[in-house]
Formats: structure tokens, sequence, C-alpha cells
């Protein structure tokens, strides 16, 4: 079975440009949720959908950051415009029903380096 | 606000040694509880759960955890270490009552095997 997919894998760019990076759940979950990893914050949820649709965002740090699902296999983290301070490792997971009955599965990240 | 403490951010050990790493929460009511795996370049793999019933949960690879209510614990142990359980390993919180679906984790322990 294929897991979920991220991509890209890496991506370094120059403060100030938008960067997308986009995720590929497994068939038939029904549950997205977008994490970041830091040193310092460690990992930390921006934000989930169930069945599409946003459910709570409240962990996304600020207007610059937004995230969309379009339909049911595919999502994207958008962040414009990019600083330093939003390196990390950005994880995707999904489930097919919510964590407290089903196991989140989680792509490999994007390393994201903002210059 | 429900929060993950796990104590140590480094423990290191000898192969064939007991694994011991340490996960208190903070909740009001006992919350689900969780441990992942995290290898280099890879996304969390989950290694048990908590959610109710008996209080000693087994895992996979060997782990093992058990919730205390009364110490607001639950610890992760594996009887003898193999250099392939070398990773990062993450505690988890998720409310048991319902509501946001969002994990809350801990900082995270690397876990080192000596040969």
């Amino acid at each position: 079975d294929a897991g979920v997919i991220q991509s890209p894998r890496h991506e370094v760019t120059e403060m100030g440009q938008e960067v997308t990076l986009r995720c590929k759940p497994i068939s038939g979950h029904d549950y997205l949720f977008w994490y970041r990893q830091t040193m310092m914050r460690g990992l930390e949820l921006l934000i989930y959908f169930n069945n599409n649709v946003p459910i709570d965002d409240s962990g996304m740090p600020e207007d610059r950051f937004s995230a969309k699902m379009p339909n049911a296999s595919f999502s994207t983290l958008k962040i414009q415009p990019s600083e330093p301070r939003d390196s990390a490792v950005y994880f995707c997971a999904s489930s097919l029903g919510g964590p407290r009955n089903q196991p989140q599965h989680f792509g490999d990240g994007t390393r994201l380096s903002i210059l | 606000a429900q929060s993950v403490t796990q104590l140590g951010s480094h423990v290191s050990v000898s192969e064939g040694a007991l694994v011991l790493l340490r996960c208190n929460y903070s909740s009001s009511v006992p919350p689900y509880l969780f441990w992942y795996v995290q290898y280099p370049n890879q996304g969390l793999q989950l290694l048990l759960k908590y959610t109710t019933g008996a209080t000693l949960v087994k895992g996979i690879n060997g782990f093992e955890a058990e919730f205390k209510k009364s110490e607001t614990s639950f610890h992760l142990t594996k009887p003898s270490a193999h250099m392939s359980d070398a990773a990062e390993y993450f505690c988890a919180v998720i409310p048991s009552g319902g509501g946001a679906d969002g994990l809350t984790f801990g900082k995270g322990t690397h876990l080192i095997i000596q040969p």
C-alpha cells in the first residue's frame, strides 16, 4: 500500500518567496493533519481536515500560512511570504477516523530551509 | 489545557539493557495516550496507545507502556534494547472525552544504543 506521500522532500528558498508543500493522503482516509517540527518547539499541529473541511486551524502561526484540501486525495500548505523562522520539517499525516480510534500515518516530511 | 512532559531529551543504554523512557501528562481528565517512534529522515510511526481497559499496553517491536493514573504517567519500556531501537520517541495525548482531534506531542526523547 502506498503511504502518505509528501513533496518535495527538500526545499531551499530565499526569504520572501512563496512556498507550497504538497500531500497525498492514503486513499480512503478521511482525516488529514499538517504538523511542523523544529528543535525549539518540537512537533506542533498546524491544521487538520475532516472530509476535506478544515476543522481546527488554531495552530497556524500567522496569516502567511494557509492550507487547502480541494479533494480527498490532495492537500497543500502554503507560506507566503516565507521567513527564515519558517525553516522546519513539515509533516502530513492521515487517518481513517480520528486518532482516538485509528493511528495516524505520517509522510516522510518536507525539510524546508528559508535563507 | 493538556500538556506532555518527557523527562530526558537524550537517553543512552547499552545493547541488551532495559529501556525506560518517561512520559507524564497534565490533564484534568485522563487522556488517551500514545507513543510514536521516528527514525532518521522519516515520519512518525505509532508504537502503542492506551484508551481504556488494561493499563499495561503492548506495542510493536517489543515495547510496552503502563498507564498510571495516580502518577499521571505513561512510561515506555523494553526489556532488552537492540541497536535498531535507536530513534526519537514521542509521547502524545488527546482528550478522551471528545472534542478536537489533534494530538499534543512531547518534545521527544532521543534513544541512543551503545554496543
